[in-house]
């Protein structure tokens, strides 16, 4: 079975700063995929980012990027010149890319604060 | 539609009652999942299915969850003499065959057992 962690329950950034959040993971599987959803009050589960395990480049969206380790099994997010609007919960999931139900495996999230 | 669209929103039932929470999937959408999400917690996967086919019941939690999409498209899931720790919101995510495209995710149900 695979399992995600996510070790930083909160975190804090200042508008216009950079944080990173972590995630690492665990699974057996050679392909598969990597996200993180994006949570604000309203609970819709927003897709921010999405890496394929085959690919060695990491996945770029705007003012957010990922540091895919694949040995280390690490999937770190970064958001650069943080704001306001970014205040959510964040989620790193994990999908299986065979055939069958591929559903997703989240971690706990951490719970992003950006202060004015 | 233009998304995933779940309703009710927000219900509130009594310990023991049956309740049944609906999901409408983006329109063409072969694939649904429904999810469990505990206050402080990442949803948790209950069940997915590919059409009107349940391929994957293995997150139901126990025998009063029971989930169905009889025409491919609706689905309900239908949770039987409810009990506390049932309170959670449920969402709902479809998405395309293609295990390349990803989840879309509605607003979600939130449960609250009584």
């Amino acid at each position: 079975a695979q399992t995600v962690t996510q070790s930083q329950p909160e975190m804090s950034v200042q508008e216009a700063e950079t944080v990173t959040l972590s995630c690492t993971y665990d699974t057996s599987e050679s392909n598969y995929y990597l996200f993180w959803y994006k949570q604000p009050p309203s609970r819709q589960m927003i897709l921010v980012i999405r890496q394929e395990a085959y690919k060695q480049q990491n996945a770029t969206e705007n003012r957010f990027s990922v540091n895919f380790q694949k040995a280390a099994k690490s999937f770190s997010l970064k958001i650069s010149d943080s704001q306001l609007g970014d205040t959510a919960m964040y989620f790193c999931a994990f999908s299986n890319s065979g055939a069958g139900s591929y559903q997703l495996t989240f971690g706990k999230g951490t719970k992003l604060s950006v202060i004015p | 539609g233009a998304g995933v669209s779940q309703s009710p929103r927000y219900k509130v039932a009594k310990r023991g009652q049956d309740v049944a929470l609906r999901c409408d999937p983006i329109s063409g959408h072969v694939s649904l999942f429904w999810y469990q999400q505990a206050l402080g917690q990442g949803p948790e996967f209950l069940t997915y299915f590919q059409n009107e086919a349940q391929l994957d019941k293995s997150g139901l939690p126990s025998d009063r969850f029971f989930a169905e999409r009889p025409e491919g498209s609706v689905s309900t899931l239908k949770i039987q003499r409810t009990q506390q720790e049932d309170s959670a919101v449920y969402l709902c995510a479809s998405s395309s065959l293609r295990t390349d495209q990803p989840q879309h995710f509605g607003d979600g149900t939130r449960l609250s057992i009584l």
